[in-house]
């Protein structure tokens, strides 16, 4: 069965600085892997997403991650943090043969002025 | 905004009672997925409708059920609340089902309270 490991449960990181949130995947195939976010009292709302074209994918936000097969990786960056990505990250695997959706445990990601 | 609707956005609620809550989809989407998010169990799937039809099911308690009516909307029927029921509770849908690798797009959730 799939699953997603995130490394971190929480990251602070200084305004402007990069940042850098670790997955690890866990999948007998070629995976679907996503990043979704999800704001205090929000809903969760898709990043990005990896479906075996680019393995370098860019999203929203100036967020990217570069799917590694060989690491097992899924690692979401951005080159400068901004106050407003504040929030809690979820690296995502999609279970072959159905549509759900595997969640990881979530990171929290803690940004200072 | 998603275009994925859920009402009621919060709920509160007694023990042993039954609660009923409802999600639209997007405008064309015939899937729709229900999942929990609390605290000690993390984010959970708990159930998969494509076209009024139950495609996959999840962590769901036999004191829940689900279903997808005509017009694609769908509700999630909790009876029998526990204090362990409360939870974010999410709908999420997509365009079809097993036709490429479609995206989720997620509601903004049902929070339920059961004290």
């Amino acid at each position: 069965a799939q699953s997603v490991t995130q490394l971190d449960s929480h990251v602070s990181v200084s305004e402007g600085t990069p940042v850098l949130l670790r997955c690890n995947y866990s999948s007998s195939y070629s995976p679907s892997l996503f990043w979704y976010v999800q704001h205090p009292n929000k809903g969760l709302q898709l990043l990005l997403k990896y479906t075996s074209a680019a393995t370098l994918v860019k999203g929203i936000n100036g967020f990217e991650a570069e799917f590694k097969k060989s690491e097992t990786s899924f690692h979401l960056t951005k080159p400068s943090a901004h106050m407003s990505d504040a929030a809690e990250y979820f690296c995502v695997v999609r279970n072959t043969g159905f549509q759900k959706l595997v969640f990881g445990t979530g990171t929290r990601l803690l940004v200072s002025p | 905004d998603s275009g994925v609707t859920q009402t009621p956005k919060h709920l509160i609620t007694a023990t042993g009672q039954r609660v009923t809550l409802r999600c639209s989809p997007r405008s064309g989407d015939l899937s729709v997925y229900w999942y929990q998010q609390s605290l000690d169990q993390g984010l959970q799937f708990l159930i998969h409708y494509y076209n009024g039809e139950e495609r996959a099911k999840g962590n769901i308690l036999e004191r829940f059920s689900a279903q997808q009516f005509p017009d694609l909307h769908s509700e999630l029927n909790l009876s029998s609340l526990e204090l362990g029921d409360s939870a974010l509770y999410f709908c999420a849908s997509s365009p079809r089902v097993l036709a490429g690798r479609e995206t989720q797009y997620f509601g903004p959730g049902t929070r339920l309270l059961v004290l």
